[in-house]
């Protein structure tokens, strides 16, 4: 089984400041890890995902993630946020199997944005 | 891009009452489908994963007497609470994957209110 913790359940920061959301999993087998962001009364969007080969992902929206595999972590970054930025945003880890697998989530980081 | 949507968005309804929730896949053909509860401030937990046509495959600990979910046509599964009770309040999604790729495409989801 797979286990994903967010530290962050809130993270403040200004508009055009960078920013770093904490993704840690937990797996025995190989994983793929994604990560999604919701906005208020929607459902998520998929913003980048990691299945293999170079472990800094680009996504949409100018996030970037990268996988450490010594340190169990995929966290999310971006250089520069907007206030449309401001959203939740979660992990998602699934076992790296070849055929599609369910997914594991984390907690949830909500990023505020502020001017 | 691949859609899914959600009907109703929210919904509240009296306990004992049974509510249906539906998820369609509005340009693809979902060949799986899942279905998650979210609570406040909350991670999405999976109740269940539903192929088109089989019995539903549900998650330890949910009830599937409870939870009915029906994926009869590659465009539409269904969730059906019965006898809901005030714990059942929750934002429920639905996630559908057109096939062995590994995104899943997510609803909008529905809130319930159980009163």
């Amino acid at each position: 089984a797979q286990s994903v913790t967010q530290l962050d359940s809130q993270v403040p920061v200004f508009e055009e400041a960078p920013v770093e959301l904490r993704c840690n999993y937990s797996s025995s087998v190989s994983v793929y890890l994604f990560w999604y962001v919701q906005y208020p009364n929607q459902g998520l969007q998929l913003l980048l995902k990691y299945l293999s080969g170079s472990t800094l992902v680009k996504g949409i929206n100018g996030f970037e993630a990268e996988f450490n595999k010594s340190q169990t972590s995929f966290h999310l970054r971006k250089p520069s946020v907007h206030i449309s930025d401001t959203a939740e945003y979660f992990c998602a880890v699934s076992a790296a199997t070849g055929t599609a697998s369910k997914l594991t989530f984390g907690t949830g980081t909500r990023l505020q944005v502020t001017l | 891009g691949a859609v899914v949507s959600q009907h109703p968005s929210w919904v509240i309804c009296k306990s004992g009452t049974s509510v249906k929730i539906e998820c369609r896949s509005l340009d693809f053909q979902a060949t799986t489908m899942f279905w998650y509860r979210q609570f406040p401030k909350q991670s999405l937990m999976l109740m269940a994963t539903s192929n088109e046509g089989s019995k539903a495959t549900y998650e330890q600990g949910v009830e599937k007497d409870k939870f009915l979910i029906n994926h009869a046509s590659l465009t539409l599964s269904t969730l059906t609470v019965t006898s809901a009770h005030p714990e059942d309040s929750s934002f429920y999604i639905c996630s559908a994957r057109g096939g062995p790729g590994l995104e899943q495409f997510f609803g909008p989801g529905t809130r319930l209110t159980v009163l």
